[in-house]
């Protein structure tokens, strides 16, 4: 079955503490990223990556590391994570397109929690 | 600006009627505008991609419309499920030599037996 994992689905950390979030996908997609989603505000992207060893700031960096050593896996790495970070977190997966259009599939989120 | 506005915040009808959602976008340079559905707690799934040269694009009981020159969209749900329940998110696709999303905040529908 073609999907985007996440884990862990539920983290719950103190401030300070450096936390990874996984994300895998199966469909041999090129590109990659991360977005954030709080209430009232629509997803905002935090990073993205259109190939391996290809990453690229989104619209709301602060905060966050990416890395892309393989082209199914996007870890999110939180250095330092602050209550400000507490959202949840998506991460999506296309073809890049160009003169065609493509599905972008979301893996099922992370609820992220920093006290 | 890029952005995408979207209407009403939050529905509620009875089962088995029809409904409409609204959305207008300032996308630039357009490359397509996108439907996705999210239940609660789960991912987006997409529900339609449009090209500006498509105006009507049907998925089972969702039709998607797509004005190009007035910048607007709309979803329409026929016949509506208790499954129906969700958010309704719409977002646009820019390409400035990148391709970009701009998503509006959704329309949080509730489906009433």
């Amino acid at each position: 079955e073609a999907q985007v994992t996440q884990n862990p689905r539920y983290l719950i950390t103190v401030t300070g503490k450096k936390l990874t979030v996984t994300c895998s996908q199966n469909m041999n997609h090129e590109y990659m990223s991360w977005y954030r989603q709080d209430p009232g505000l629509g997803l905002r992207q935090i990073y993205y990556s259109m190939n391996v060893e290809v990453t690229d700031k989104g619209d709301v960096p602060e905060g966050y590391k990416v890395s892309r050593k393989e082209k199914r896996n996007f870890p999110l790495i939180l250095e330092s994570p602050s209550p400000n970070q507490t959202s949840l977190y998506f991460c999506a997966s296309r073809k890049p397109g160009g003169t065609q259009v493509y599905e972008q599939y979301f893996g099922p989120g992370t609820r992220l929690t920093v006290t | 600006k890029n952005q995408v506005e979207q209407s009403p915040q939050s529905l509620i009808i009875l089962e088995g009627k029809n409904c409409t959602l609204q959305c207008n976008y300032t996308v630039s340079p357009f490359s397509n505008l996108r439907w996705y559905k999210q239940d609660t707690g789960r991912g987006p799934v997409s529900l339609t991609i449009m090209t500006f040269s498509e105006n009507t694009k049907s998925n089972g009981r969702y039709t998607a419309t797509l004005d190009a020159d007035t910048k607007q969209s709309s979803l329409h749900i026929t016949a509506s499920q208790l499954s129906d329940s969700a958010s309704y998110i719409c977002v646009g696709m820019y390409n400035f030599g990148n391709e970009k999303l701009t998503f509006g905040t959704g329309t949080r529908l509730t489906i009433i037996p």
